[in-house]
Parts: C-alpha cells; structure tokens; sequence
C-alpha cells in the first residue's frame, strides 16, 4: 500500500529558527496532508494540499507538492518550543481514497 | 461543534483477555469512522474504516475485530488479546462520502498487553 515517508526522521533546532521537513510518495494522490502528534496525544491536522496545487501557506506553515518527484516539504517558519512534536504526512492514492501515513518526522525545539 | 470522544487513555490488559475500546463523535451524522494503530515510534496503521451503521472494511488481518452500532459509535473489540496488539490506538472521524480528506483525531488510547 502506499505510504508516505518523511525525511528527515528526528530534527533538533533552536527557537526562531526554520525546521523544514520532507515527505516523499510512491503512486499518484488526490492530496497529501500533514499532521502534528505531541506525544501520548492523538494527530491534529496541520494542512492539506492536492495534486494540482503546488504550494499553500498557514500561518507558519508552508506546504510545498512537487507531483513530478513525488515529494513534499513542510516548513516551520521562526519555530516556537511549543512547535516540539511529530509530524506526520499522509496520502492517499487514486482509487483508493484512504489515508497512508509516514513514519514520522520528531522535532524539537530548544528554547 | 464537532468532538470526538474516545476512552479509556490507558488500558493494561492481560494476554487472553477480551478488549473493548470505544469512540463516539458528537455534532456530526454519517461521519466515516477509522481505527488507527500506533507503534512505537512508527506510523500510524490503518486497521478499520466504516462509511455507515454495519458497514466495516478491514485493511489488514488481525486479531481484532470493529464494530458500528450506532451513526457515531465505533467499538474496537478483541477476544484474546495476545502481546502484539500493544500499541497506541486512534479513533478518528471524516466528514462526507470521501475517505481521504481531513481526519479528526481522538486523544488515543495506551493498551499494553503483559
């Protein structure tokens, strides 16, 4: 099945700086989205972009698809120790409409 | 608004002991309901999926079984649990027909089996 890896696994920076984190995929998606995990919870949804967007922004975040190379890019601008969590990108894959989530991408953020 | 409601947040079980986990969404009709699974340090694995009352999809063979009674209440159930079921377990809610967009996440439950 299909499934989302994110690269690089664990991320260590200091506050203010930017943590910028990769997902890559194997078939073609209707869309990518990603998720934030603080530890022991369950996954707040960050942001979701589709196939034919290549690029979306909230409020810190920006969100790149290159459907091409199959990869994405989330971007955490000017990080926060409250930024400190797993993220996780998730696709789906043209006809099959559910989700596949990546292994996760740790960060930590040191005030 | 709509919450979803999912409990207990940890669970100890015996190996050979029965397991019910139980998620409600309030606020919402015909959600589509999902069970997530969790290791340790890895990726969530989809474990079921239900789109309406009585209609269950599994993804992949296990000791574990799900269950619709009502719109908005999932059951996650087992009759012997065995140690691999350890994990974390998500409950989690879509709304409309597609399956692939946003999910809403509970807060989870910790199940280890000794």
């Amino acid at each position: 099945s299909q499934q989302g890896e994110e690269d690089p696994q664990a991320l260590s920076i200091q506050e203010g700086e930017n943590a910028t984190m990769n997902c890559s995929y194997k078939t073609s998606i209707n869309n990518l989205q990603w998720y934030r995990q603080n530890s022991g919870r369950g996954l707040v949804h960050l942001i979701l972009i589709r196939s034919n967007e290549r690029e979306k922004h909230s409020g810190r975040l920006r969100v790149t698809l290159d459907t091409s190379k199959k990869s994405s890019s989330l971007l955490i601008t000017a990080s926060r120790a409250a930024d400190t969590a797993s993220y996780f990108c998730a696709t789906d894959a043209r006809g099959n409409n559910r989700l596949a989530f990546g292994k996760g991408n740790q960060v930590v953020v040191i005030p | 608004s709509q919450t979803i409601h999912q409990w207990p947040a940890t669970l100890v079980q015996p190996v050979g002991s029965p397991l019910s986990l139980e998620c409600t969404v309030e606020g919402t009709s015909n959600p589509n309901l999902y069970w997530y699974r969790q290791a340790a340090g890895r990726g969530l694995q989809l474990l079921f999926y239900s789109v309406g009352i009585g209609q269950i999809s599994s993804e992949v063979p296990q000791n574990l079984s799900a269950s619709r009674p009502q719109d908005r209440q999932f059951i996650l159930s087992s009759k012997k649990l065995l140690l691999s079921d350890s994990g974390f377990y998500l409950c989690a809610w879509s709304p409309g027909q597609a399956t692939n967009e946003k999910l809403f996440f509970g807060s989870g439950t910790q199940l280890s089996v000794l």
